[in-house]
């Protein structure tokens, strides 16, 4: 099983000041590498897929870089808005599995 | 639009058993795979069963492997997560989501509490 691992667990923003979030993976994964975004009360929703894709509909602000088992999700201008828990994902083997996630906060 | 609505959900004893559905829409269902993920109250995500565009292939986690059992039913569009042996730690809101063409999970449900305790 892959293990992933998250950092740092929780991030203080300030508007306008970038905010990078760190994901590690235990084994190379080939770009097989997905952010979610998760505000209270609501269901996961798919960021980034491929490593650095943006979904459909996600703003540019959010961005995803890396590759083989180090991997960082950046907001380039955080907005209150943004303001939720992150998990990293990977999806090359089975089990799929999440990252504890970066509660990230104003 | 894309929709997955799961339900099924409900207090169930520990020993017990329950199945969820999740109801899909918006899309060519018999084309993509589909996962149960689910969130203990406080905590993170957990991915924990997967199955293939056709069914034929299952995956599943291993906290749940042999008690718990994903399947789909295309002409229902619907999928399933049977659930038997529950334990308190199964506890969590299931959600069911759409493995996108990149396998990412790109559409979730609302998701559908279970809770066990007697």
């Amino acid at each position: 099983e892959i293990v992933m691992t998250q950092a740092p667990a929780t991030l203080s923003l300030s508007p306008g000041v970038r905010a990078s979030l760190s994901c590690r993976a235990s084994q190379r994964l080939t770009g097989n590498l997905a952010w979610y975004q998760q505000r209270p009360g609501q269901a996961p929703r798919l960021l980034i897929y491929g490593a650095t894709i943006r979904a459909t509909g996600i703003p540019a602000r959010f961005s995803g870089s890396g590759s083989g088992t180090e991997f960082t999700l950046t907001i380039s201008s955080p907005q209150p808005d943004d303001s939720a828990v992150y998990f990293c994902q990977q999806y090359v083997s089975w089990p799929r599995t999440f990252g504890q996630g970066t509660k990230v906060e104003f | 639009e894309v929709q997955l609505v799961e339900s099924g959900g409900g207090l169930v004893q520990p020993g017990g058993s329950l199945r969820l559905s999740c109801a899909a829409s918006g899309f060519t269902f018999s084309d993509y795979e589909m996962n149960w993920v689910r969130q203990a109250p406080g905590e993170g995500l957990e991915w924990i069963a997967g199955i293939s565009s056709g069914g034929d292939t299952v995956q599943y986690a291993d906290s749940v492997k042999g008690r718990f059992t994903v399947s789909r039913d295309h002409s229902k569009i619907a999928l399933y997560l049977h659930m038997n042996n529950l334990r308190a730690d199964d506890t969590a809101v299931y959600y069911c989501a759409r493995g996108g063409s990149s396998w990412a999970l790109d559409f979730w449900g609302q998701g559908d509490l279970v809770t066990v305790s007697s």
